[in-house]
């Protein structure tokens, strides 16, 4: 069954350092791959998505993610963190081929420390 | 355009009782889906629809029922409500390549 591991549950990080949140997810074919954000009280949003082809991908807000098949890893990464990205994130990958049901990982909640 | 829109935002229910959570989205989105989140569990799919008439279950359907009569409509109804189903639900939809756009979710208490 496809799954998705978050290994960090909480993760602080200074205003201004690089961060990385680790996914990793299991899937036997080639997967959708999914990275949203959730601030306290609200809906998700998209940060960015893996279908194929580069596997650096770009998305909002200056993250981006890359997909690494040999270690079945998409992990999330943002340069230099900004207060306002304190937030709760997860992983999620599609669990069929068409990516219509997606299988979430627990999440990591970011904090941020001036 | 609105987007995904869920009503209500906040329920109290008594166990056994029944309701509807309601789910709209404008965008001609052919996929919908459900999601319940609780503290730790990040979020789990309940159903999902990938058109007009044809739903599936996810990983917790059971105690849910789900119809997809319209492209724009995909209510969620608990026919008899447990403690167990409090929690805060999401209903998503999406388009082929793009990932799931979130309501802003239905908090849900049964006492």
């Amino acid at each position: 069954a496809q799954s998705v591991t978050q290994p960090d549950i909480h993760i602080t990080v200074s205003e201004g350092a690089s961060l990385e949140l680790r996914c990793n997810y299991s899937y036997g074919a080639t997967p959708y791959l999914f990275w949203y954000v959730q601030s306290p009280g609200q809906g998700l949003q998209l940060l960015l998505k893996y279908f194929s082809g580069d596997t650096l991908v770009q998305g909002i807000k200056g993250f981006e993610a890359e997909f690494k098949r040999s270690q079945s890893s998409f992990n999330l990464r943002k340069p230099s963190v900004h207060w306002s990205d304190a937030a709760e994130y997860f992983c999620a990958v599609g669990a069929n081929q068409a990516g219509t049901a997606l299988i979430f990982g627990k999440g990591t909640t970011l904090s941020v420390s001036s | 355009n609105a987007g995904v829109t869920q009503t209500p935002k906040f329920q109290v229910l008594k166990t056994g009782q029944s309701m509807t959570l309601q789910c709209a989205q404008d965008m001609n989105h052919e996929y919908m889906s459900w999601y319940r989140q609780d503290p730790g569990m990040g979020l789990r799919l309940i159903h999902y629809s990938v058109g007009a008439g044809i739903t599936d279950q996810g990983e917790v359907p059971n105690g849910y029922n789900v119809s997809r009569s319209t492209t724009e409509d995909f209510p969620l109804r608990l026919l008899s409500a447990a403690p167990s189903q409090t929690s805060v639900y999401f209903c998503a939809s999406k388009a082929d390549n793009y990932g799931y756009t979130f309501g802003s979710g239905t908090r849900l208490t049964v006492v």
